[in-house]
């Protein structure tokens, strides 16, 4: 089985900080790797696909980046709808999947 | 625009069947790029897949919950159901129904508003 992490668990930010949450795989995942955005009471958000693309409709001031083992999602100017918790999904086990455990981002 | 209306009782005993449907509009659940997934989230924790399904009853369910978890699709009513049974409290939590791209690389880009379904006596 692969497994998932991310770090931090939670962070604490200001609305304009640029904020970066790790992701990483237990074996070689190649680019499998998509991420979303959770808020209490709304359908989870598709944000970036295949590591490093933009869901259609998703602000520019997310990107993430990565592949294999490692891999990063960024806010490069953290909005006060962006406060949540965001996942990733690894997808290179298909048709089975797993998600990583969260990571919430409060403000500070 | 595509939208999954999820439906079924909040509430289930110790024991017995959960029961929901996902109702989609916007789209045919018979196209052929999709597969319609089931995920949930337990109180205070994260995502957890429960399974996919293909128009065509081709299934996939997460080894954990395949002994207790059930889906299928009506055509006819556009809507995929899920099933399990029996339940537990640590069956508790919000379920998911989403879409998934049917290919590489697998993401879930629509989902439902979800279902808090808590097992209770």
């Amino acid at each position: 089985d692969i497994q998932m992490t991310q770090s931090p668990s939670s962070l604490s930010a200001s609305v304009g900080d640029r904020v970066s949450i790790t992701c990483r795989a237990s074996q070689d995942i190649s680019t499998y790797l998509n991420w979303y955005q959770v808020k209490p009471g709304q359908a989870p958000r598709l944000l970036i696909y295949a590591a490093s693309s933009l869901q259609s409709g998703v602000p520019s001031r997310f990107s993430g980046g990565g592949s294999g083992t490692d891999f990063t999602l960024s806010i490069s100017s953290l909005q006060p709808e962006d406060f949540a918790t965001y996942y990733c999904q690894q997808s290179y086990t298909s048709p089975l999947f797993t998600f990583g455990p969260g990571t919430r981002v409060d403000i500070k | 625009h595509l939208q999954l209306q999820q439906s079924g009782p909040g509430v289930v005993k110790p024991s017995e069947t959960l029961s929901l449907t996902c109702t989609v509009s916007g789209d045919s659940i018979t196209s052929s790029s999709f597969y319609w997934g089931w995920i949930r989230q337990p109180p205070g924790e994260g995502l957890e897949w429960i399974g996919s399904i293909y128009y065509s009853g081709t299934t996939d369910y997460n080894p954990s919950l395949r002994s207790r978890a059930s889906m299928s699709v009506d055509t006819s009513k556009n809507q995929l159901s899920l099933k399990l049974r029996p339940v537990t409290a640590s069956d508790t939590a919000v379920y998911y129904c989403a879409r998934q791209f049917g290919a590489w690389p697998h993401y879930f880009d629509y989902w439902g508003q979800g279902n808090l379904v808590t097992v209770s006596s």
